[in-house]
């Protein structure tokens, strides 16, 4: 198996471009879970999905972050506009059991200048 | 408070010898607990999972404390690819909740 599949992998925008990243999950697994990760705050869970449906997007900070999962091996996280603030690694996660193992993919770092 | 708490260290740990951590949860109704590994920019893997029996994967001791809501990492006769950040995890229903991570590093 592939494993958790993340593209890019790394992405550099300016502020106010739209950023699309793109995630594969492991085939099989029903659950995914998109994470972000900063020095400051450590892993944060932005949304989850369960079947291809959002469970939890308590996570999502602010309405220029928003998330889809239109079929069972495929998700995006769109950022739309960008901003510096949003400079992080994104991690995508599946899961078989609904989170109780994570696999994770090698993430997205962006930069946003 | 956070859900789940650790010393974020670094622990500077000699080579060969035996550390520990500690892991606190503040959710008494989490189900499970496991211990992931995270190196330098690379992606949180799986380290081992946390039983209420204690558990042990070679050097990796791994125990539970329900009445003190707390979870540790043992690792023995330790070497320098144990250099990492290792992340405690509590689970609740679909939920992991993360703790921020606890530096290690080991040195020759």
């Amino acid at each position: 198996d592939a494993g958790v599949i993340q593209s890019p992998r790394h992405e550099v925008t300016e502020m106010g471009q739209e950023v699309t990243l793109r995630c594969k999950p492991i085939s099989g697994h029903n659950s995914l879970f998109w994470y972000r990760q900063t020095m400051m705050r450590g892993l944060e869970l932005l949304i989850y999905f369960n079947n291809n449906v959002p469970i939890d997007d308590s996570g999502m900070p602010e309405d220029r972050f928003s998330a889809k999962m239109p079929n069972a091996s495929f998700s995006t996280l769109k950022i739309q506009p960008s901003e510096p603030r949003d400079s992080a690694v994104y991690f995508c996660a599946s899961s078989r059991t609904g989170g109780a193992e994570a696999f994770f993919g090698q993430g997205t770092r962006l930069t946003v200048v | 408070r956070k859900e789940v708490e650790q010393d974020p260290g670094p622990f500077n740990v000699p080579e060969g010898a035996t550390v520990a951590f500690n892991c606190t949860y503040s959710n008494s109704a989490s189900q499970s607990f496991f211990w992931y590994r995270q190196d330098c920019r690379k992606e949180p893997k799986l380290l081992m999972s946390v039983y209420s029996s204690g558990n042990e994967d070679g050097r990796f001791t791994a125990q539970l404390n329900r009445a003190s809501q707390y979870i540790s990492l043992l690792i023995r006769d330790s070497k320098l690819s144990d250099s990492a950040t290792y992340l405690c995890v509590a689970h609740s229903n679909y939920q992991l909740i993360w703790g921020a991570g606890t530096k290690l590093i080991i040195k020759p």
